[in-house]
């Protein structure tokens, strides 16, 4: 079966500038999950969806980040405006059925470097 | 919530030694311990896990041991080969409705040939 897609695999913005990554889950997986990943750290979760409804966002910080899954398949999440520290690596993952125990795919991620 | 730490941080071994990865994790309610590999510009990749009504799991050179009285779960690779090298990361995650992991800060392991 095809793995997550991210897209784009780089980029690189200036500070107070807009970035938006895109994700596709595993075709028939409900549950979508971004991670930001800052070099040296383990994931970090920013939001979970639950076909199209958040299931958790409260790490997400909400004045500058935001994420949508529409028609509960694809995923954006964007940041606007980036600040020095979202230089990081995001990564999109996603389960079945979001339960327990259950295989979490990752897709390769967006490295992202805010100048 | 859920905080886990992840011990040692770098390991560095010669090809075939064994090494060992320790993490402990803060909820008593968590029940599910997955590990991942994480080779360098991919994402991490589930490769063995372990639930809380088991004590030890083994998958070919690659074993994780859970001690829930402690709440400390840990890695064992034998016979370490160059392609072992990647950074590892454990994970706990079971309390509440839905599954989010919550994850280790991550060993780096250098098998050396």
């Amino acid at each position: 079966e095809a793995g997550v897609a991210q897209s784009p695999r780089y980029k690189i913005i200036e500070k107070r500038q807009s970035v938006a990554f895109w994700c596709n889950p595993i075709s028939g997986h409900a549950t979508l999950y971004w991670y930001q990943q800052i070099l040296g750290q383990g994931p970090k979760l920013l939001i979970q969806f639950q076909n199209n409804g958040v299931v958790d966002d409260s790490q997400l910080p909400k004045d500058r980040f935001s994420a949508e899954r529409l028609k509960g398949v694809d995923s954006t999440l964007k940041i606007q405006p980036a600040k020095l520290e979202d230089s990081a690596v995001y990564l999109c993952a996603s389960t079945r059925q979001g339960k327990v125990g259950e295989k979490l795919f990752f897709g390769s991620g967006t490295q992202l470097s805010v100048l | 919530g859920e905080n886990v730490e992840q011990h040692p941080s770098t390991l560095s071994v010669q090809e075939g030694d064994s090494a060992v990865i320790k993490c402990t994790y803060s909820d008593s309610a968590s029940n599910y311990f997955p590990w991942y590999k994480q080779e360098l510009g991919k994402g991490p990749q589930l490769i063995i896990d372990i639930r809380s009504n088991v004590g030890e799991k083994k998958d070919q050179r690659i074993a994780v041991t859970l001690n829930k009285t402690a709440k400390h779960f840990s890695l064992h690779i034998t016979e370490t080969q160059p392609e072992d090298s990647a950074v590892y990361f454990c994970a706990a995650s079971g309390t509440g409705g839905s599954y989010i992991p919550t994850f280790g800060r991550g060993t780096s392991l250098i098998v050396h040939p």
